[in-house]
């Protein structure tokens, strides 16, 4: 089964902290993917990577910057808190390609609940 | 601009009847469409899919029938089950089964009542 490991279900953070929220998946995709679920907006995509050290902006990247030093992890970097980034974070992996075994799903991690003070 | 909406936040079924979420979509890009289902405090998991090639697709009790030219789609579960309580995303792709970024609607949240 593929797994997608988010480090913190939980993270209560003050205004102005850096945070980090780290994501490893162990199925050798090749991209990557960070969404924030908010009540009556969806899942917006902040960021994505199809490879190492690659990175492209999603619809809603401000205040937030990514790293992908290692094909199995991708770590969302939010620089200085603010409280509208209070949120559902939502990590998610997926294989690149047209093999048969591909359904075009995202896999998703369990989340990461952030609180901003 | 939201591309893909899901205009009825809530829905509210008896258990066994016919649950019905609706799905439109303005970009005609898209070529691939996903139906997740969401448990609070959980990642949203897969639910089923279907290529802009077909206007049916089945699995078991779920069915995702898409009507390209009216740019909608909608997800059947027939029963329901009070398990499915939960919200329901749909999400769209421009990169087919390739595993590209994908869009999300607002979610709906089925309530099925024993």
């Amino acid at each position: 089964d593929v797994k997608v490991t988010q480090s913190s279900r939980y993270l209560v953070k003050r205004t102005g902290e850096k945070v980090f929220l780290e994501c490893v998946q162990d199925m050798d995709h090749e991209n990557m993917f960070w969404y924030r679920q908010d009540p009556g907006l969806g899942l917006r995509l902040i960021y994505f990577s199809y490879d190492v050290k690659m990175k492209e902006k999603g619809d809603i990247p401000e205040g937030y910057s990514v790293s992908r030093e290692k094909k199995e992890r991708f770590s969302l970097i939010l620089e200085s808190a603010s409280t509208n980034q209070t949120s559902m974070y939502l990590c998610a992996s997926s294989p690149l390609g047209l093999a048969e075994k591909n359904t075009g799903e995202l896999f998703f991690g369990e989340g990461s609940r952030l609180t901003v003070l | 601009d939201q591309q893909v909406k899901q205009n009825s936040p809530s829905l509210s079924v008896q258990e066994g009847r016919i649950s019905i979420l609706n799905c439109d979509y303005t970009n005609s890009m898209f070529d691939y469409f996903l139906w997740y289902k969401k448990y609070p405090a959980e990642g949203p998991t897969f639910l089923i899919s279907i290529s802009s090639i077909k206007d049916k697709n089945e699995d078991g009790r779920f069915t995702v029938f898409l009507n390209k030219s009216a740019k909608h789609l909608s997800l059947h579960i027939v029963p329901s089950q009070p398990g499915d309580s939960a919200v329901y995303f749909c999400a769209a792709s421009r990169f087919g089964r390739q595993g590209g970024k994908l869009i999300f609607g607002q979610g709906t949240e089925l309530s099925v009542k024993p």
